[in-house]
């Protein structure tokens, strides 16, 4: 197993400013993944970000929206850049573990609220 | 591409009973991994459950059981006696080629007394 941590767990961000969310994780790993959940929504992948490498993104979502970064095995950061109220959301990290990916946990959430 | 469906926007039990949240999924791999997670209220997202395509017997993780029919294309979580505290959503999700999870819309349980 993993265990994954995240902040902020919430905040309140005022249109146009940005935020950057850290995810920490107690153990190496290759994958890792940002999702986003909007209020009464499913899950929806944002990027997977890689060690060393640029992250790769999902249709829909863009890299000056959502810059990534992944400085070692063990942590990420997720940036939303100029905030608007459509960004209100639970933000989440997730790590694949376990052999052939069996085995994937995720952070906590970053509550975001956007006003 | 991958598609997960989940019918049941919400489902009731009673404590103590069991119950099935139905999951079906579309994909033309042949390798595939499938995963139930239950979301409380408090948003974060704990990890119930994990079939492989390849596996032959059914999943399970204590009161929790994956009825996996391959030639149906589906994925059912079966809870057996349920608890007050398993009042969640619950989410199927398929894990994609690239180790990523294409989840479904999800279900919300609600247990009675």
């Amino acid at each position: 197993s993993a265990v994954i941590s995240q902040k902020p767990s919430r905040d309140i961000c005022q249109r146009g400013t940005s935020l950057t969310i850290q995810c920490q994780v107690d153990s190496q790993v290759t994958m890792m993944f940002w999702y986003r959940q909007q209020p009464g929504q499913s899950l929806t992948l944002i990027a997977t970000a890689n060690q060393g490498s640029e992250a790769t993104y999902e249709s829909g979502f863009v890299i000056d929206k959502f810059p990534i970064s992944r400085p070692n095995l063990t942590f990420s950061t997720l940036t939303v850049s100029n905030m608007s109220p459509e960004d209100s959301s639970i933000y989440l990290c997730s790590v694949t573990t376990g052999t052939g990916g069996n085995e994937q946990y995720f952070g906590p959430g970053t509550r975001l609220t956007v006003t | 591409a991958q598609k997960i469906t989940q019918t049941q926007p919400g489902m009731f039990v009673q404590e103590k009973e069991a119950v099935t949240l139905d999951c079906t999924y579309d994909t033309s791999d042949q390798s595939y991994g499938l995963f139930w997670y239950k979301q409380p209220s408090s948003g974060e997202m704990i990890f119930l459950i994990y079939q492989g395509s390849y596996d032959e017997q059914n999943a399970t993780e204590g009161r929790y059981s994956l009825n996996f029919q391959k030639a149906r294309k589906s994925a059912n979580l079966v809870i057996s006696a349920s608890q007050l505290g398993d009042s969640a959503m619950y989410f199927c999700a398929m894990r994609d080629t690239g180790y990523a999870l294409n989840f479904g819309k999800g279900t919300s349980l609600l247990v009675t007394p």
